[in-house]
């Protein structure tokens, strides 16, 4: 399973976009890559996946690098209620699926 | 569809005490997983069933940790004689079989051993 790299920690204004960078330099070629958001003291939150091409949908935008080493998530304006811990994992495309978590960015997005 | 409910959202236990956390994945969903997440770090896979046969289970489940699926819908997971390295939150998550899926996570049960 491929292991993934991301800052602890990163701000942004409220109503701007924040972009969530992530590493994967050693995932291979059937490993997907997954977002997920946990907000204090809940579970965590899917927000999108991706393998190759970029992705979009109602929360955020995933855009993955040509050789796959490298993700960003983006969260197009965010809001006070983005506040969280952002996971960024490289799940296995083995029969169990099952998701190898790293410590996240806590993202605080400020007034 | 109401999401994935876990039941208790938190419990207190005294040391050496069994305790069992359920789990109710979404109706259709045929993967179930459990995670472990201690303060600060990233959730820590557990085990995982396909129906109701559980398929892996990680080094951290110890041989005091025990879970099920008997009719591949609910799941239990049990802890037997706690200790106070038990103390976490319990993760339940579900998904649909197949090689581009996400899983879906309850709210988790808080444990607290004291």
């Amino acid at each position: 399973d491929a292991k993934t790299t991301q800052p602890p920690s990163m701000d942004c204004a409220e109503g701007r976009a924040a972009n969530l960078p992530c590493n994967h330099s050693t995932i291979s070629g059937n490993e997907y890559v997954y977002w997920y958001r946990q907000i204090h003291s809940q579970g965590p939150q899917y927000i999108i996946h991706g393998l190759k091409n970029n992705e979009t949908n109602e929360m955020a935008s995933l855009i993955i690098t040509e050789d796959r080493k490298s993700s960003t998530l983006i969260l197009p304006h965010a809001t006070l209620r983005d506040t969280a811990v952002y996971y960024c994992i490289a799940s296995n495309a083995g029969n169990n699926r099952k998701l190898i978590w790293g410590l996240g960015t806590s993202l605080a997005v400020n007034p | 569809d109401t999401g994935v409910s876990q039941d208790p959202r938190h419990k207190i236990t005294k040391r050496g005490q069994n305790v069992t956390f359920r789990c109710d994945p979404i109706s259709e969903h045929n993967r179930l997983y459990w995670y472990r997440q201690t303060l600060g770090q990233g959730p820590e896979f557990l085990t995982y069933f396909q129906n109701e046969a559980q398929l892996e289970k990680s080094r951290l489940l110890s041989d005091r940790f025990s879970a099920e699926r008997p009719k591949g819908s609910f799941s239990t997971l049990e802890i037997q004689r706690t200790e106070q390295g038990d103390s976490a939150m319990y993760l339940c998550a579900s998904s649909l079989i197949g090689s581009d899926t996400e899983a879906f996570f309850g709210q988790g049960t808080r444990l607290t051993v004291v």
